[in-house]
């Protein structure tokens, strides 16, 4: 149990356009989801928490018009790049947290890698 | 604030030998603590955890003992195997943290044959 998937996989897109990441626990309810950006050799960096029904909670320097986060049902949060540059190229990551677990353990889908042209 | 810190990589073993991956921390209170694994091109799998002092968080032949008094978390494996390479991550959430996790920087560990 405790699997997360990510949609797409990879995305190649032309500067400018939106690129839409979507995040589902496929066979659990989340409360709390979070979205990580890992550059190539280093570690995940935090870039926002997403709680069902509330607004996310962006980490400073994270532009928040920038990448849109909606988490509309327990199973189901949304990465939106908008007008992505080639800067945004990276590998998104996104995990969650299954309600009722205290211990808080993340559980990570296998990420989307995001090439911006 | 809360912080993890790991031995830096990259580690190269042989087959079989004995694996040690540092991991020390500082949080207020008592985290949880855990260890994730990245084979390339994936996201993160929970490799183990420990949720209190003492506690021994054991998976797939890796260890690691949660030391409040050293404030570490070091993995570790008998033998290692070629399957086993991959990056390795501790991390931790600290208490009343909303669940926010703080990373290492990850350790490569790569197994030769």
């Amino acid at each position: 149990g405790a699997v997360v998937s990510q949609h797409p996989s990879w995305v190649i897109c032309k500067s400018g356009t939106s690129v839409k990441i979507e995040c589902r626990s496929l066979d659990f309810q989340a409360t709390t989801m979070f979205w990580y950006r890992q550059f190539p050799k280093q570690s995940l960096m935090l870039m926002a928490t997403s709680n069902e029904g509330s607004k996310a909670t962006y980490e400073q320097g994270v532009e928040k018009d920038k990448f849109l986060i909606n988490h509309a049902s327990l199973t189901l949060s949304t990465l939106t790049v908008t007008s992505a540059h080639p800067e945004d190229s990276s590998f998104y990551i996104c995990s969650a947290i299954r309600a009722g677990e205290q211990e808080g353990t993340q559980y990570f889908g296998p990420g989307t890698r995001l090439t911006v042209l | 604030g809360d912080s993890v810190t790991q031995m830096e990589g990259p580690v190269t073993l042989s087959e079989e030998a004995f694996l040690t991956i540092n991991c020390t921390y500082t949080a207020t209170g008592y985290p949880s603590l855990f260890w994730y694994v990245q084979y390339p091109g994936e996201g993160l799998q929970l490799l183990l955890k420990a949720t209190k002092a003492d506690d021994k968080g054991s998976n797939k032949g890796f260890e690691a003992t949660y030391r409040k008094e050293t404030t570490s978390f070091h993995l570790e494996k008998g033998s290692v195997q070629v399957s086993d390479s991959a990056v390795y991550f501790c991390a931790l959430i600290g208490r009343g943290n909303a669940g926010k996790s703080t990373f290492g920087d990850g350790t490569t560990l790569t197994v030769k044959p």
